[in-house]
């Protein structure tokens, strides 16, 4: 079983639709990261949390501690938002856990 | 201020050579961890470093290492290339352990 579940694995929004990815974690953590990959391999950070909620822009990312739930949702999708978005966890032991991504695609 | 720059962007290499992979990371940051992206395993971390010390080591083999220098840069080498080693290498920096990491572009290691 992997540490760090995500769901879906594939999603396909029309342009403008409310999108909401989520990620599940088995161990306790300190951080919580949430990552964007766009094609070439180029990853940016996009969120870290610890508790609560983030805003940033058109992202939002929450987490509940004691669920071990996190999800990003992405308001008024846009063809750019087209990535892959990574759940990973900074483990007590310090060790890092990634899911396996889901991949997004937004039509126009 | 320049960002996380990985060093070279693409290698080929061949069964039982060596690698080394070079990461800087931005101006200031003193934590830099590295970790293996392949298609079948996805992302997986290899090991961080704080202040020339490794702090974190993932559970790859010991031909896996790495180092810090004092300005911060680090390297990871891999000997005895296997076709397996094959992936993206990524290095992220942060200002300390636990905080924003900030991504390189990765380097890209074909092993043939």
């Amino acid at each position: 079983k992997n540490e760090v579940e995500q769901s879906p694995q594939n999603l396909t929004a029309q342009e403008g639709e409310f999108i909401t990815i989520n990620c599940s974690y088995s161990v306790g953590i300190s951080a919580l990261h949430w990552l964007q990959q766009h094609p070439g391999g180029g990853i940016v950070s996009l969120f870290m949390l610890s508790s609560g909620k983030k805003k940033h822009g058109r992202l939002i990312a929450t987490i509940n501690i004691q669920e071990k739930h996190s999800s990003l949702h992405i308001t008024a999708s846009h063809p750019r938002d087209s990535a892959v978005y990574i759940c990973a966890v900074r483990g007590g032991s310090n060790q890092f856990y990634f899911g396996t991504g889901t991949s997004l695609t937004v039509i126009p | 201020k320049a960002g996380v720059t990985q060093t070279p962007r693409y290698l080929i290499k061949t069964r039982g050579q060596q690698v080394t992979l070079s990461c800087s990371p931005i101006s200031g940051h003193r934590s830099v961890s590295w970790y293996q992206q392949t298609p079948g395993q996805g992302l997986q971390f290899l090991f961080e470093y704080f202040s020339e010390t490794q702090r974190n080591k993932g559970n790859f083999p010991g031909r896996f290492s790495g180092r810090q220098f004092s300005n911060s840069r680090s390297e990871m080498n891999v000997s005895t290339l296997e076709l397996g080693d094959s992936a993206l290498y990524l290095c992220a920096s942060s200002f300390e352990v636990n905080t924003e990491a900030f991504f390189g572009q990765g380097t890209r290691l074909t092993v043939v």
